[in-house]
């Protein structure tokens, strides 16, 4: 079957940074997606992977191992308003999003 | 502004009756999705369509039928709801179908509540 593994919750305190992380396995891939979800709102993009290696795009860079089946999400200077959900999704060979549960994160003073 | 409306917001519905959830984009965008989403699992794939006229199944298919009769509309309808359909529902949309490589932009969602 099809998995996307990331971590429930995790706590980080504000001005620090934190890694999320993500693991796959998939029937094919089709790239990674990073979304985060405020609490009771949308979903919003984040970044997309789809070669291995780090994407930066200011406080966020996402990385892939397409041969681990693995990415991670770092979040650099955090912010209280970066307190939010944190979804992983991948493309699969019917070129469908598996999503994961996604990682609620709380950010502490 | 340009976006995803749903309506409507949010919804308490007894069990057995009939539902459509409203879903409009105007970004021109030729792909849509229904996804639902439940509390621990992650966001999972109803329906989509690639293209006006043209429609498809998701993970979750069963006891719900969409249609798109234009680009812009994407209602959901549920026939004979059950309460496990109570959930969160999503409304997506990609400017390129098959959404696995294309950023997809989500709409407010819908909460429905099922008795």
């Amino acid at each position: 079957g099809q998995n996307i593994d990331q971590p429930t919750e995790m706590t980080a305190t504000e001005g620090a940074i934190v890694q999320i992380n993500c693991t796959y396995q998939t029937s094919g891939f089709n790239g990674l997606f990073w979304y985060q979800q405020h609490a009771g709102e949308a979903p919003t993009f984040l970044s997309y992977n789809v070669l291995d290696g780090l994407e930066e795009k200011g406080r966020f860079s996402s990385f892939l191992s397409r041969s681990k089946g693995y990415s991670y999400l770092l979040l650099k200077e955090l912010q209280m308003k970066d307190s939010a959900s944190y979804l992983c999704a991948v493309g699969d060979s019917n070129y469908q999003l598996i999503w994961g549960a996604g990682t609620k994160l709380i950010i502490k003073p | 502004i340009a976006g995803i409306t749903q309506a409507p917001t949010s919804q308490i519905l007894a069990a057995g009756r009939r539902m459509t959830l409203r879903c409009t984009q105007d970004m021109r965008h030729n792909a849509m999705y229904w996804y639902r989403q439940d509390l621990g699992l992650g966001l999972r794939l109803i329906h989509y369509s690639n293209t006006a006229g043209t429609t498809g199944k998701g993970e979750v298919p069963d006891g719900y039928s969409v249609s798109r009769a234009n680009t812009d509309d994407f209602p959901l309808t549920l026939a004979s709801a059950v309460p496990s359909q109570t959930s969160v529902y999503f409304c997506a949309s990609s400017e390129l179908a098959g959404g696995a490589t294309d950023t997809q932009y989500f709409g407010p969602g819908t909460r429905l509540t099922v008795l």
